[in-house]
């Protein structure tokens, strides 16, 4: 298996524009998770999907967060409009069932919003 | 929530020396993993580890559950080792909902 891939590796935006990470998890996976590293927060889980249900999303910033899971291979995690603080590096992860089994982690996204 | 801590913050070896990290929690957890993030960024599977001892090559990981704590241990390290070790635990009343990652240990290994 190619393990989770995400798109782009990186991205620079301009404060206000919109912007859109992919994640396609490992197939066979039923559970997606988006998390965000920065040096202040460490790694900090923003939403949790299971069957491309929405289970946890109490980790999504603000409403400039917003993130879609269309069915079992795609996910997207979308900033409209994108900040500074928002600079970060994007993490995607999946798991067979949810945290009672392995998480395997995409490459992520750097996000830079100047 | 729960509290994940892992020492030390810092690391610095001589290439062939023998080391151990360890990760404390707050409260009791279904699952429990170990990663490497290497300089580039990447976070690599170690151990998932809920409990007991297991065996990776020159590295290996034990968790006493009831205790609330984990170790890795990295026997004849490498430069190759050098990143960012983070613990990860699901906690137990948190069913099914999040990992919780520690601060992790900054590993230097030179040559």
């Amino acid at each position: 298996d190619a393990g989770v891939i995400q798109s782009p590796r990186h991205e620079v935006t301009e404060m206000g524009q919109e912007v859109t990470l992919r994640c396609k998890p490992i197939s066979g996976h039923n559970s997606l998770f988006w998390y965000r590293q920065t040096m202040m927060r460490g790694l900090e889980l923003l939403i949790y999907f299971n069957n491309n249900v929405p289970i946890d999303d109490s980790g999504m910033p603000e409403d400039r967060f917003s993130a879609k899971m269309p069915n079992a291979s795609f996910s997207t995690l979308k900033i409209q409009p994108s900040e500074p603080r928002d600079s970060a590096v994007y993490f995607c992860a999946s798991s067979s069932q949810g945290v009672l089994t392995e998480a395997f982690f995409g490459q992520g996204t750097r996000l830079t919003v100047v | 929530g729960i509290q994940v801590e892992q020492s030390p913050p810092d690391l610095i070896l001589q290439e062939g020396a023998n080391s151990t990290l360890r990760c404390n929690f707050s409260d009791s957890v279904n699952n429990l993993q170990w990663f490497h993030q290497n300089p580039w960024g990447q976070l690599i599977n170690l151990f998932y580890i809920p409990s007991g001892t297991k065996q990776n090559g020159r590295l290996s990981a034990t968790t006493v559950a009831t205790e609330r704590y984990s170790l890795l241990y990295i026997s004849s390290s490498q430069t190759t080792d050098s990143g960012v070790y983070f613990c990860a635990v699901a906690p137990s009343d948190n069913y099914g909902q999040n990992f919780v990652f520690g601060p992790g240990t900054r590993l230097s290994v030179l040559p």
